[in-house]
């Protein structure tokens, strides 16, 4: 069994503050993908990035950037000088790599940021 | 070029009945999922279709089934409607029903059940 652990259920911060948001699964595949979703007040979820778990390298992107430890499963992100804009639930996701599973994305229950002006 | 769009935006059912809701794909898109989302929870995995077949499951009642056309859009139905089956049904859509490519979510419908 999968399971995502999003332990932050609320985080707010002043705009152009940096945000990290926490993420810990759990999952019995050698190989798999974490990702994380932003979603608006809209409803709609937005791919933000995704991870393989036999490339630990960390990467940035934008204002985005990723910590992923295999050693302690975890799948942190980081907003860099976040923007009113930022603010929208944020969730982290795991999905198995094997070709004959169902893309089947197992969410955490997300983390609401707040970003103040 | 479209993303996935879902039909209705909103219903409300009573306790009892039955709901259809449907899904088109982002053209190209042969792949598609639903996901069940309850309010303040993240979305909980229901179906997975693949050129019409279903790919996977995930842990709903009977009451709940889908299907995929030859167009690739699908259709998600709820019988017997239960209060607890109150939520955004989130459809995805991707090329292939695995490997490395992200999903791409709708808007979802927002079911109340009173």
């Amino acid at each position: 069994a999968q399971k995502v652990t999003q332990a932050q259920t609320e985080i707010s911060v002043v705009e152009k503050e940096d945000v990290t948001l926490d993420c810990v699964y759990e999952t019995r595949d050698t190989t798999y993908y974490l990702f994380w979703y932003k979603q608006p007040p809209s409803g709609e979820l937005v791919f933000l990035i995704r991870r393989n778990s036999f490339d630990e390298q960390n990467e940035i992107s934008g204002r985005y950037s990723w910590n992923f430890q295999k050693s302690t499963s975890s799948f942190n992100f980081t907003i860099t000088a976040s923007q009113v804009v930022d603010s929208a639930v944020y969730f982290c996701a795991l999905s198995p790599v094997s070709s004959g599973s169902a893309r089947q994305l197992t969410f955490g229950s997300g983390t609401q940021l707040t970003v103040l002006p | 070029d479209a993303g996935v769009t879902q039909s209705p935006t909103h219903l409300i059912k009573t306790r009892g009945q039955h709901v259809t809701l449907r899904c088109s794909p982002i053209s190209g898109h042969k792949s598609v999922s639903w996901y069940q989302q309850v309010l303040g929870q993240g979305p909980q995995f229901i179906f997975q279709y693949y050129e019409k077949e279903e790919r996977g499951r995930g842990n709903f009642p009977d009451r709940f089934s889908a299907r995929q056309f030859p167009n690739y859009s699908s259709e998600l139905n709820v019988n017997a409607l239960l209060l607890g089956d109150s939520a955004l049904y989130l459809c995805a859509s991707s090329f292939t029903p695995s490997g490395p490519q992200e999903q791409y979510f709708g808007p979802g419908t927002r079911l109340t059940v009173t």
